[in-house]
């Protein structure tokens, strides 16, 4: 089955820094990345999400990449705001379904 | 548009006592869906999924167990709490054809 392995745990990064989230996967089969932002207490809601057939997706100061020959995409969060903290979870959709990595705790220091 | 309840939205419970959750989806006909524990500051840990009707596939062994009795519904139950079931539960459905899975507001749960 798909493995889906996210780095780092914890991030923390000044207020106006750029943040970087990876994950990696094991199912070369895997074609669809959903990235989910979890608030303290609430549910994961969805940011972004990337198909095999690209290669990058931006949508405002969030960007995804996707390197399906390495096997690893990463989250890219720019001009980070005291609201982007929360947990961020990857995902990789396989054959089994959908895999998500343990999360990366993102703190943003004012 | 399609919608996901799920409640309680908290939950205290004594050890050894039963546990009932329920899930449902408003919009959308034969979703797959699924239930998730997370324990605090924690990942998510899928519990059970569900392709249909009377369809349940157990991710984890566990003293949890999982029915859909209709299309849209899906019931989260145990007949004996243990201490180790405190967590946060979420419902979620879709995750079909290469899009995401949608996750209901939760549920916390402490046993005493």
């Amino acid at each position: 089955g798909e493995n889906v392995e996210q780095h780092p745990s914890t991030l923390s990064v000044q207020e106006g820094d750029s943040a970087v989230i990876k994950c990696t996967y094991s199912d070369s089969a895997s074609n669809y990345f959903p990235w989910y932002k979890q608030e303290l207490g609430k549910r994961p809601q969805l940011i972004i999400d990337i198909r095999s057939n690209v290669g990058e997706k931006k949508d405002q100061r969030i960007a995804v990449t996707l390197n399906k020959t390495a096997k690893h995409f990463s989250l890219h969060i720019t001009e980070t705001q005291p609201e982007d903290s929360a947990v961020y979870f990857c995902a990789a959709e396989g054959a089994d379904g959908l895999t998500f990595g343990k999360g990366t705790h993102l703190i943003i220091q004012p | 548009s399609q919608t996901i309840h799920q409640w309680p939205a908290t939950l205290v419970q004594p050890v050894g006592s039963p546990l009932s959750l329920e899930c449902t989806v408003e919009g959308t006909s034969n979703p797959n869906l699924y239930w998730y524990r997370q324990a605090a500051g924690r990942g998510l840990q899928l519990l059970f999924y569900s392709v249909g009707i009377g369809q349940i596939s157990s991710e984890v062994p566990q003293n949890l167990s999982a029915s859909r009795p209709q299309d849209r519904q899906f019931i989260l139950s145990s007949k004996k709490l243990l201490l180790s079931d405190s967590g946060f539960y979420l419902c979620a459905w879709g995750g079909q054809g290469n899009q995401p899975q949608h996750f209901g507001d939760g549920t916390r749960l402490s046993i005493l």
